[in-house]
């Protein structure tokens, strides 16, 4: 099973912030926290990775809380292209894929 | 770079029959996957290698089999088809460490049982 939690679906309006919220309560000390992307019915795509400081890059900044239980993905200005499946992943050998969110960015 | 690359794109097989759907990456990395993703579902881990000559099964492994000869290929094969092995099936390759594991997805297979 996968180790996160996250929510179904969300909306944002276009050219606001998009924040995907993921849970992670039993990540290990060493396990990092990723997340990926899906469009539409392509292979998922990398978004950005970190451990326990935050992080950004040109795509998006990663928020996660001190006792690395959750962590939040924003998007700062989203546009009708960031309409996907965004997946939240606790990393190791074998990679477990959740549900994901439906993201709709609304115009 | 071609990164990964499958073939075929689409497939239908009859019950039964058998395939091999391959699975090509010219970055040089060490790990690749296998996944299956159902309609509306999440990604299910297949089968996964750590490097040449070594596999490992994943959360869905039944009906499945691969190998790992070289450290660009990594073919998945079905044996005895069944409906329930219609998915679309994408390959992924990553140059892991113990810090680091970025995937990079192939353009998938649509494979359908009938």
């Amino acid at each position: 099973d996968a180790k996160t939690t996250q929510p179904t679906s969300m909306d944002c309006a276009e050219g606001r912030a998009a924040n995907l919220p993921c849970n992670h309560s039993t990540i290990s000390g060493n396990e990092y926290v990723y997340w990926y992307r899906q469009i539409h019915s392509q292979g998922p795509q990398y978004i950005i990775h970190g451990l326990k400081n935050n992080e950004t890059n040109e795509m998006a900044s990663l928020i996660i809380t001190e006792d690395r239980k959750s962590s939040t993905l924003i998007l700062p200005h989203a546009t009708l292209r960031d309409t996907a499946v965004y997946y939240c992943i606790v990393s190791g050998v074998e990679i477990i894929f959740g549900k994901g969110t439906r993201l709709h960015i609304l115009p | 770079n071609a990164g990964v690359t499958q073939t075929p794109k689409f497939r239908i097989l009859k019950i039964g029959q058998s395939m091999t759907l391959q699975c090509a990456q010219d970055m040089n990395h060490n790990y690749m996957y296998w996944y299956r993703q159902d309609p509306g579902m999440g990604l299910k881990l297949i089968y996964y290698s750590v490097g040449a000559g070594i596999t490992d099964k994943g959360e869905v492994p039944n009906g499945y089999n691969v190998s790992r000869s070289t450290t660009e290929d990594f073919p998945l094969r079905l044996e005895l088809a069944a409906p329930s092995q219609t998915s679309v099936y994408f390959c992924a390759s990553s140059y892991a460490s113990s810090e680091y594991n970025e995937q990079f997805f192939g353009p998938g297979t649509r494979l359908t049982v009938l």
